[in-house]
C-alpha cells in the first residue's frame, strides 16, 4: 500500500551543524514531495517541495534530494539553528488526487546550543 | 496576506455529542484539506473541498463529514463523538495552482470525555 516512512524519529544536533533528515516512500506513481516543519502548538509549515522529475531543489538553507531509484526523499538544513528545532514531516502527493496529501510519522530535531 | 484561521482553537465534548469545527482559508485559495493529527496514527487526511464540491475523501467513517461555502470558508462535522476522536484536527488551504502547496491552520484540538 501507499506510504511515507521515516527513518529515524528523532535527530540531536550541535548548532551550526549541517542536519539531514531521511524519509521513504513506497509508492513510485507520486507526482511530487513535499518537506513540513511543525512547531510546538503550531500547524504544519511549508518548507520545500520537489517535484518527481527532478532529484534536487535548493531554498533558503535548505536542500531536499530525490532518489527515485531507492525511492528515498531527504531534507538537508544547513547551519542547523535552535529555531529549526521541531518535528519535520514528508509528505507525498499525486496530481489527480488534487490536495490530498500522504505524510510521513514525523522526526524530531533537536538542536543543541 | 492573513494565514489559515480555524476555530475554536479547543474543545472539549462528550461521546455521542456532535461538533463543528470551522476554517477559513487564505484569501483567493479555493482548495481545502482537513487533517487529523494523533501521536499514534500521526497526520491523515480526511477530505478536500473545492469549489463548494468533495473532491476527495479519506478513510474516515461517515461520521466525519465536511462542507464548504462560495466564500471557500469549510467546516467539518463529527457525529457521535468517540473517544478516539481526541485529536488535532487541522484545516489546509491550497490556490490549486501547479504544485498544490498546502497552507495549515494552527488547528483545532479536539478531546473527547
Amino acid at each position: 500500500g501507499e506510504s511515507v516512512g521515516l527513518h529515524l524519529p528523532t535527530l540531536s544536533v550541535q548548532e551550526g551543524d549541517n542536519s539531514i533528515i531521511n524519509c521513504a516512500y513506497s509508492n513510485s506513481a507520486s507526482d511530487y514531495f513535499i518537506w513540513y516543519k511543525q512547531e510546538s502548538g503550531k500547524g504544519p509549515q511549508f518548507i520545500i517541495d520537489i517535484r518527481s522529475n527532478m532529484d534536487k531543489r535548493q531554498g533558503q538553507r535548505v536542500t531536499v534530494l530525490l532518489n527515485k531509484t531507492v525511492k528515498h526523499l531527504s531534507l538537508q538544513i544547513a547551519a542547523t539553528q535552535p529555531g529549526d528545532s521541531a518535528v519535520y514531516f514528508c509528505a507525498e502527493n499525486k496530481y489527480n488526487q488534487g490536495g490530498k496529501l500522504i505524510f510521513g510519522q514525523g522526526t524530531e530535531l533537536s538542536v543543541k546550543p | 496576506k492573513a494565514g489559515v484561521t480555524q476555530t475554536p482553537r479547543y474543545l472539549i465534548k462528550t461521546r455521542g455529542q456532535q461538533v463543528t469545527l470551522s476554517c477559513s482559508p487564505i484569501s483567493g485559495h479555493r482548495s481545502v484539506s482537513w487533517y487529523q493529527q494523533t501521536p499514534g496514527q500521526g497526520l491523515q487526511f480526511l477530505f478536500e473541498y473545492f469549489s463548494e464540491t468533495q473532491r476527495n475523501k479519506g478513510n474516515f467513517p461517515g461520521r466525519f463529514s465536511g462542507r464548504q461555502f462560495s466564500n471557500s470558508r469549510s467546516e467539518m462535522n463529527v457525529s457521535t463523538l468517540e473517544l478516539g476522536d481526541s485529536a488535532l484536527y487541522l484545516c489546509a488551504s491550497s490556490a490549486v495552482g501547479d504544485t498544490y502547496e498546502q497552507y495549515f491552520g494552527p488547528g483545532t484540538r479536539l478531546t473527547v470525555t
